[in-house]
C-alpha cells in the first residue's frame, strides 16, 4: 500500500532552525514535493526532490533518502511569517500526488 | 501568466442540494486535479483530469463528478450534499508533459458550509 506521515505539529522560535520529517512508503515513486500553506490560503511550491540529497533554496532546503522513504524540510533563520502548515507529497507510479496531512509549524518571538 | 481562479469563493448551501465549482487552470495547463480539504485531514484527492478525460479517481462517492472542457476548464460536482462535505475545495494545475513530475500550482479554493 501507500501512505505518507508527517507531525501535526511544531512549536519553534524566531531565528533559530526547524527539521519537519516527512516518511513514506511506496512501491512507485516519482519524486516528493514540499508546500507552504498560510491559514485560509492555496498550498504554494516549495521544493521538489527526486534524487537523494539535498537541495538547497535560500532559507529553505529539502532532503530526501529513496532507500529510507524519508524527506524533511530544513528552514532555517526562522521569521514569523513562516508560520504556515507545511505539506510533504510524493508522485505515485501513476504520476498522482500522495500527501501527507501536513504540519503545522508555530513560531515564538 | 494568470494563475489558477476558481469560482464560487464560498458558497452556502442547504443537506440534499447540489453544487457545481468552477475552476479555469494556468494557460496551456492540461491537467486538473480536484481536492477536499478539512481541518486535520490535509489534501484529499477527488481526481484528475487530463485533455477532457479523467486520469486519475481518489477514494469519493459517486456523488462526486467531474468534467473538463476542451479549453482545459474544470468543473466539480457533488449531488445531495451532506453535513461531512463542508470544506475547502482546491482546484490545481499542471502542465504535465506526458511521464515527468510536474508542481502543481493551485488556486483560491471555494469554501462551502453545508447546513
Amino acid at each position: 500500500g501507500q501512505n505518507i506521515d508527517q507531525p501535526t505539529e511544531m512549536t519553534a522560535t524566531e531565528g533559530a532552525i526547524v527539521q519537519i520529517n516527512c516518511t513514506y512508503q511506496t512501491s512507485g515513486f516519482n519524486g516528493l514535493f514540499w508546500y507552504q500553506q498560510h491559514a485560509g490560503e492555496a498550498p504554494t511550491f516549495l521544493s521538489y526532490n527526486v534524487l537523494d540529497g539535498l537541495e538547497e533554496k535560500g532559507r529553505f532546503s529539502s532532503f530526501l533518502s529513496r532507500s529510507k522513504g524519508y524527506s524533511y524540510l530544513l528552514l532555517k533563520e526562522l521569521q514569523m511569517k513562516d508560520s504556515a502548515s507545511y505539506l510533504c507529497a510524493f508522485s505515485d507510479s501513476n504520476y498522482q500526488l500522495i500527501w501527507g496531512a501536513g504540519t503545522k509549524l508555530i513560531i515564538k518571538p | 501568466k494568470a494563475g489558477v481562479t476558481q469560482t464560487p469563493r464560498y458558497l452556502i448551501k442547504t443537506r440534499g442540494q447540489q453544487v457545481t465549482l468552477s475552476c479555469s487552470p494556468i494557460s496551456g495547463h492540461r491537467s486538473v486535479s480536484w481536492y477536499q480539504q478539512t481541518p486535520g485531514q490535509g489534501l484529499q484527492f477527488l481526481f484528475e483530469y487530463f485533455s477532457e478525460t479523467q486520469r486519475n479517481k481518489g477514494n469519493f462517492p459517486g456523488r462526486f463528478s467531474g468534467r473538463q472542457f476542451s479549453n482545459s476548464r474544470s468543473e466539480m460536482n457533488v449531488s445531495t450534499l451532506e453535513l461531512g462535505d463542508s470544506a475547502l475545495y482546491l482546484c490545481a494545475s499542471s502542465p504535465d508533459l506526458q511521464g515527468v513530475t510536474y508542481e502543481q500550482y493551485f488556486g483560491p479554493g471555494t469554501r462551502l458550509t453545508v447546513t
